[in-house]
């Protein structure tokens, strides 16, 4: 049984579409994390959600728009794509974000490519 | 947390070497250390997480340090194994968030 999934693993796009990557989790945790690994592979912290409730927002253009619709659940649409959106997307979570002790499980990853 | 840095960046070993790298994040704001392994094609994988300064953690040939005070944490690999080959990436976690490094990328030559 897969932890925490993603879909797609690959997406490729035009530039100007908009898109919306899955997340699920089936380990009972509270907390739900989007990160983007940029080109210097990077992992920079986008989003996070604790029951459903935002608790970290990044300096990311609100053309990225998480949604939980419930604590298993983190969805990242993005608008009007654009070229350096081209990045890997990796979800992940945590038992709590209240517990620095907590190890977060990642997901496979989803290839964007925007052309 | 501003900055978390890893060195060095790659590294080849032979087999049977031991090695280590470095973690260096600042000490101001400090909740706790976590180590990920990182093979490719795959996803991280958490090692270990370290909270106290002087902490040690060891899983089988792994084993990891934290000085708190200094801001660095050691990894280390006894007899260095093909499959140790990964990514290994740090992250320190201050109130909410956590900043990763960039990773030592490690590999192991048969």
């Amino acid at each position: 049984d897969t932890a925490v999934s993603q879909t797609p693993k690959y997406l490729v796009t035009q530039m100007g579409n908009d898109k919306s990557i899955k997340c699920e989790q089936n380990l009972g945790h509270d907390t739900m994390y989007w990160y983007k690994q940029d080109s210097k592979k990077f992992l920079k912290i986008m989003f996070s959600y604790n029951n459903k409730e935002l608790i970290i927002n990044e300096t990311v253009p609100n053309r990225f728009s998480p949604k939980s619709p419930d604590k298993a659940h983190l969805n990242l649409h993005i608008n009007s794509l654009e070229l350096g959106d081209s990045a890997v997307y990796f979800c992940a979570s945590s038992q709590n974000i209240g517990t620095a002790t907590y190890e977060q499980y990642f997901g496979p990853g989803t290839r964007l490519t925007v052309t | 947390i501003l900055n978390v840095e890893q060195s060095p960046q790659s590294l080849h070993v032979q087999e049977g070497d031991s090695t280590n790298f470095t973690c260096s994040f600042p000490s101001s704001n400090f909740y706790a250390l976590h180590w990920y392994r990182w093979e490719t094609a795959k996803s991280p994988e958490a090692l270990f997480v370290m909270t106290l300064n002087g902490d040690e953690k060891k899983k089988g040939r792994i084993s990891a340090t934290l000085n708190t005070k200094e801001g660095y944490s050691y990894l280390y690999i006894k007899g260095s194994q093909p499959e140790d080959s990964a990514t290994y990436l740090c992250a320190c976690r201050g109130t909410y968030k956590y900043i990763f490094g960039t990773g030592t990328r490690l590999k192991v030559l048969a």
